[in-house]
């Protein structure tokens, strides 16, 4: 079984509706993060979390809101989703000590199309 | 701030030529952490290796190699004898701790392997 899920892998929603992206992981790492990519730019980071106290804005977090609702699960929710918020999302889990605590491991994505 | 270029937006080579897919970042720390990952078709982001700052030994992991080199702030990533398997994106990242929130992507290379 894949250590980071996402549910659902695909959405096709409307402009103004409310949406909410789901992430779980088995790997026990404590840190989770969500990004998006577009074509051409990467993935760039909307949220990251250190543990379930600990929630912070990434680099293009309007528009958008998190969850920790344990140390596996982290959601991610578009209260009133628009069209340029289509895109391929991302979650990704890092163990956030030891010698290797910032390698990420990334869920299989969520690919979401607001019409 | 930490920024990743790859400069080189697609390439296409025929199967069994080498190429080289190149990365420039640009850090003020002197201690951070490089990154290569591939996102074959399929959509997911596989890890292929992490490198840190104190390390410039270049690294050879089967067809795959990375050439280190801190005088040009480069970490390029070279495939020998290309497979059509190989065709995917590829993104440099860089981390400037090893705690997972300072992680940038670059915009990512396209590679086709054609038989």
């Amino acid at each position: 079984d894949a250590d980071v899920t996402q549910t659902p892998r695909n959405r096709i929603t409307k402009t103004g509706k409310r949406i909410m992206l789901e992430c779980s992981q088995t790997k026990g790492h404590d840190r989770m993060y969500w990004y998006r990519q577009d074509p051409g730019l990467g993935l760039q980071l909307i949220y990251y979390s250190f543990d379930v106290k600990d929630i912070n804005k990434g680099e293009i977090s309007d528009g958008y809101s998190v969850s920790r609702q344990a140390q596996a699960k982290f959601s991610l929710s578009l209260e009133s989703a628009i069209p340029n918020q289509t895109a391929l999302y991302f979650c990704a889990t890092s163990p956030g000590r030891g010698a290797r605590g910032d390698e990420q491991y990334f869920g299989p994505g969520t690919r979401l199309t607001v019409t | 701030a930490q920024k990743v270029t790859q400069a080189q937006t697609e390439i296409s080579v025929v199967e069994k030529e080498d190429v080289t897919l190149d990365c420039v970042y640009e850090t003020r720390d002197t201690t951070y952490y490089l990154f290569w990952y591939k996102q074959p078709p399929s959509g997911e982001l596989v890890f292929l290796i992490r490198r840190n700052s104190f390390d410039e030994q270049n690294e050879i992991s089967g067809r795959y190699s990375w050439n280190f080199q801190k005088s040009t702030s480069s970490f390029n990533f070279t495939i020998t004898a290309s497979q059509v398997v190989d065709s995917a994106v590829y993104f440099c990242a860089l981390s400037e701790n090893n705690y997972g929130q300072n992680f940038v992507f670059g915009p990512g290379t396209r590679l086709s392997v054609l038989p």
